[in-house]
């Protein structure tokens, strides 16, 4: 049984650097890509980026400018980085697996980890 | 703003069949790309329910059914059960975004 365990800082100033991390439990991590996700309160589903074994990447347009996905596979975790947030970026940020290796429409995410809320205040 | 767009509520009695649109257009679900499926419950991460347009992962009742159609999807409860009530959300990919769309998202009531 596959698991997802996320962590990182709970609380931001606008200005400064979102900094995440997932590991993976239970699973293989070279045969898949890894997303990460974000929901603010009340509202629904964002998709970030995703990123596959060998450190390719794939960004939503929205935040490209300002967003890094990176791996580790010898320790089998994922990061999110995302610079110069601001209260926009307040929401609960999501790591899940994507369904394949592949980049280009083929993918579904399970599992998702658990969550962490982040709010951006100064 | 999504470019799947879902109804924001929808309820039923127990027993009751629902469903739930999912409306998209010709770069996304009208591409042939595919439409996937997730239940979320109050206060938890988004668990996966189908699949590959109709596919049910291990574990979930086969009171959930979903299709496809030209640039929408359905998801469908048939004996709806009051452990379903939570929030509904259709996903696929978007060519003209390069990147996986998730539709607003609906809230299910059970009577």
């Amino acid at each position: 049984q596959v698991q997802l365990q996320q962590w990182g800082a709970g609380l931001l100033k606008p200005s400064e650097t979102l900094s995440l991390t997932c590991a993976v439990y239970g699973g293989s991590f070279s045969d898949y890509s890894w997303s990460w996700i974000r929901q603010p309160p009340g509202r629904g589903l964002e998709w970030i980026g995703e990123v596959n074994p060998r450190g390719g990447t794939n960004y939503i347009l929205s935040l490209k400018s300002r967003v890094t996905l990176s791996v580790d596979t010898s320790k089998k975790q994922f990061s999110l980085k995302l610079s110069s947030v601001t209260a926009a970026d307040t929401a609960v940020y999501y790591c899940a697996r994507d369904s394949s290796d592949r980049f280009g429409g083929y993918n579904w995410f399970d599992p998702w980890g658990q969550g962490i809320l982040v709010t951006v205040s100064s | 703003q999504s470019v799947l767009t879902q109804p924001p509520s929808v309820s039923g009695a127990p027993g009751q069949r629902v469903t739930i649109s999912c409306t998209g257009s010709n770069s996304n679900i009208g591409a042939g790309y595919d439409v996937h499926w997730y239940q979320q419950l109050p206060g938890t991460a988004p668990k996966l329910l189908i699949y590959g347009n109709s596919l049910r992962p291990s574990g979930v009742p086969d009171r959930f059914s979903a299709s496809k159609s030209d640039t929408s999807a359905s998801l469908a409860i048939t004996g709806l059960q009051a452990e379903d009530e939570a929030d509904y959300y259709c996903q696929c990919f978007d060519t003209d975004l390069f990147g996986y769309v998730f539709g607003t998202g609906t809230k299910a009531t059970v009577l």
